[in-house]
């Protein structure tokens, strides 16, 4: 009964690197969506992707990527690691098709703790 | 855009009734969710409620909306040291994929 799962749980990154969190969900869901979370701010939506091959941004998707190649992942790339990207970031993900979902709730990964120094 | 508020901070005494309240500015807004985190983890669904209910009460929990107000909060009965957590509110737009807006959370702390 795995759900969502995150990897790493927790990474320490150079300005300028890069990395990919990735981000797998076992329960069929067309829907998911990438997060961040900053300290004391509700969660700001990343990308988001309503079905394997479509992506879309969100509210704050500069400097990062995404890719959905399969419905179970949804990867996220960080291409030039900046300091303003130290954040907790959470992968959610939900049923979706059509209106008759949409009081479906979206499922949480235990996130990725990432610090850029 | 829709901007939904909570206040940072709740301190309750154990046993007593937690109020977590939450405002939105959306009149569309057709879903609304609240969400626990637990240090470290993810954040855990709740309860939503449908916005042509006023109410719906599910064991401790119970979820009162007002629409004229654009106004939701959440009552924890009988609140225990396990309900110590981060608690957001999210709304839902009809139609809308990116769905969800969240509050910037709650910090429940539940005294002994």
């Amino acid at each position: 009964n795995a759900g969502v799962t995150q990897t790493p749980k927790f990474r320490i990154l150079k300005i300028g690197q890069s990395m990919t969190l990735q981000c797998t969900q076992d329960m069929n869901h067309n829907y998911m969506y990438w997060y961040r979370q900053d300290p004391g701010m509700g969660l700001k939506l990343i990308y988001y992707s309503v079905g394997a091959g479509i992506t879309d941004k969100g509210e704050v998707p500069n400097g990062y990527n995404v890719s959905r190649s399969t419905t179970e992942d949804f990867p996220l790339r960080l291409e030039l690691a900046a300091p303003s990207q130290t954040s907790v970031y959470f992968c959610a993900s939900r049923e979706g098709g059509g209106e008759r979902y949409s009081n479906q709730p979206q499922h949480f990964g235990d996130g990725t703790r990432l610090s850029i120094l | 855009g829709e901007d939904v508020e909570q206040s940072l901070f709740l301190s309750v005494r154990e046993g007593d009734s937690s109020v977590i309240n939450c405002t939105y500015t959306d009149s569309s807004s057709t879903y609304l969710y609240w969400y626990k985190q637990e240090p470290g983890a993810g954040l855990q669904l709740l309860t939503y409620i449908f916005s042509n209910m006023d109410m719906k009460q599910d064991q401790r929990l119970t979820v009162l909306l007002n629409k004229k107000d654009k106004h939701l909060s959440l009552r924890i009965a009988d609140t225990q040291t396990g309900d110590s957590a981060i608690y957001f509110c999210a709304v839902k737009r009809s139609g809308s994929a990116r769905q969800l807006t969240f509050g910037s959370g709650t910090q429940l702390t539940v005294l002994p």
